[in-house]
C-alpha cells in the first residue's frame, strides 16, 4: 500500500531562521515524491519533486528535499524563513502503473513570525 | 499564461439541489483529476480522466456523485442531491500525461456551501 505521513501538522518559525517540513512515505514501488505548495484561497503550486534521479532537489524560493530510501522519508528544507513562506505544504507520492495519481499527506501549516 | 480554470469559484446552495462544477484543463493536457479539500479529510482523490475516459472514480461517492468529460476542454463534477457534508472546496488538475511522474497542474478550486 502507498501511503504519505507528514510528521507535523503545524510548524512555527521566525523570519531568517530554518525551516524543516517532514514527509515520510511508504510505497511498495520505487515512488516519485512532490512538495506542493497552498497558499490561502489558492490552488496547489508545485514545489519541487523527485523522480529517481538525483537524491537532492532543489525547488523554487530557495526550497529543496532529500530522498532517503533508507529512512523512507523526503523532507523539506529552506536555510531562511521569508514572511511569504507561510502557508500549508503538501507532500505526494506517485509510483508507477498508479497512472501518475498522487496520494497527499495531511499537510503542514507552516506560521513565519517577524 | 496556461492555466487550469474553474468555475464557478464559489457556490452556495441549499441541500437537495443539484451542483455542477466546470473545469477546463490546460490545452493539450490529457489527464485530468479532481481532489476534494476539507479540513478533516484534507486532499483527497475523487476521480480522474485520460484521453476523457475515466481511470479510476473510486474515491467518489457513486450515490450521488457523478464525473464526465464532455470533450477534450472541460471536465464537469455534479453532484445530485447535494447535502451538507459535500461542503468543501473542490480542486481539478491536469497534467500532459506524456510520461510518468507528471507535474499536476491546479485549478483555484471550488469552494461549495450546502446549507
Amino acid at each position: 500500500a502507498q501511503s504519505v505521513t507528514q510528521l507535523d501538522s503545524h510548524v512555527s518559525v521566525s523570519e531568517g531562521t530554518p525551516v524543516l517540513l517532514r514527509c515520510n512515505y511508504s510505497s511498495s514501488y520505487s515512488p516519485s515524491l512532490f512538495w506542493y505548495v497552498q497558499h490561502p484561497n489558492k490552488g496547489l503550486q508545485l514545489l519541487l519533486k523527485y523522480t529517481s534521479a538525483a537524491t537532492l532537489v532543489k525547488g523554487i524560493n530557495g526550497f529543496e528535499a532529500e530522498f532517503k530510501k533508507s529512512e523512507t522519508s523526503f523532507h523539506l528544507t529552506k536555510p531562511s524563513a521569508h514572511m511569504s513562506d507561510a502557508a500549508e505544504y503538501f507532500c505526494g507520492l506517485m509510483f508507477s502503473g498508479g497512472y501518475n495519481k498522487l496520494i497527499f499527506g495531511a499537510g503542514t501549516r507552516l506560521a513565519v513570525h517577524p | 499564461d496556461a492555466r487550469v480554470t474553474q468555475t464557478p469559484r464559489h457556490k452556495v446552495t441549499e441541500m437537495g439541489q443539484e451542483v455542477t462544477m466546470r473545469c477546463q484543463p490546460i490545452l493539450g493536457h490529457n489527464t485530468v483529476f479532481w481532489y476534494r479539500q476539507t479540513m478533516m479529510q484534507g486532499l483527497e482523490l475523487l476521480a480522474y480522466f485520460r484521453n476523457r475516459a475515466p481511470l479510476d472514480d473510486s474515491g467518489m461517492p457513486k450515490d450521488r456523485f457523478s464525473a464526465e468529460m464532455p470533450d477534450a476542454t472541460l471536465a464537469t463534477l455534479k453532484i445530485q442531491p447535494s447535502e451538507p457534508r459535500d461542503s468543501a472546496v473542490y480542486f481539478c488538475a491536469s497534467d500532459p500525461g506524456q510520461s510518468s511522474y507528471n507535474e499536476q497542474f491546479f485549478g483555484p478550486g471550488t469552494r461549495l456551501t450546502v446549507l
